[in-house]
């Protein structure tokens, strides 16, 4: 089953504004990751926030993680035409449960985000 | 430094026919990850792969799909006698032995269309 569900679908914004995404997953989690799909590419890293931590920044991304409520939020402040993109999180779930299940992330379906001139 | 590189870029096959995807990985990135790809859809896990080790492969189908990543050369995802429904984009990823599951290094993906 999904992991992780992006929230929303889809996202049109202006030009300096700021957007938000948000994921929601379902699982005990070693960290949560975000990562960036441009149209016909691969996907790019952008960001990491483990378990233990709360709020992480890089750059114009803030990333927050509350494990109580399993979910994770992705703000881009002041965006350009370049953020558009799809916007992807990824959690890794590696060894909290035995018996199984994939030792990769998994990722949820995205955020399509579009930022207009 | 290059990054994740994968060959073909397109794949075009007839129902039937046999596909094989490569992904070379990072330089010093001993950790090899396929995911499939939808369209609209995120990236569904297929298999993780060390160096001639198959570590796990809970996301491929049992039958007609196998990888491999040998000692020498790039790690293949094969699909033999493909259907419509394996048309997808096929993305590889690579992390380095500390980064596992940390920090992934994608490709820029196979599309594979099967007629």
């Amino acid at each position: 089953s999904q992991q992780g569900e992006e929230d929303p679908q889809a996202l049109s914004i202006q030009e300096g504004e700021n957007a938000t995404m948000n994921c929601s997953y379902k699982t005990s989690i070693n960290n949560l990751q975000w990562y960036r799909q441009n149209s016909g590419r691969g996907l790019v890293h952008l960001i990491l926030i483990r378990s233990n931590e709360r709020e992480k920044h890089s750059g114009r991304l803030r990333v927050t993680l509350d494990t109580s409520k399993k979910s994770s939020s992705l703000l881009i402040t002041a965006s350009r035409a370049a953020d558009t993109a799809s916007y992807f999180c990824a959690t890794d779930a590696t060894a909290m449960y035995s018996g199984g299940g994939a030792d990769g992330l998994t990722f949820g379906k995205g955020t399509h985000l579009i930022i207009q001139p | 430094n290059a990054g994740v590189m994968q060959n073909p870029r397109h794949l075009v096959r007839r129902r039937g026919q046999e596909a094989r995807l490569r992904c070379s990985p990072m330089k010093g990135h001993s950790h090899v990850y396929w995911y499939r790809q939808l369209p609209e859809e995120g990236l569904k896990f297929m298999v993780y792969l060390q160096k001639e080790n198959i570590i796990d492969e809970s996301g491929m189908p049992k039958e007609r799909f196998s990888a491999e990543f040998p000692k020498e050369g790039p790690s293949i995802l094969r699909i033999q006698q493909v259907v419509r429904g394996d048309s997808a984009a096929y993305f590889c990823a690579s992390s380095p032995p500390s980064r596992v599951n940390e920090k992934l290094f994608f490709g820029s993906g196979t599309q594979l269309s099967v007629l």
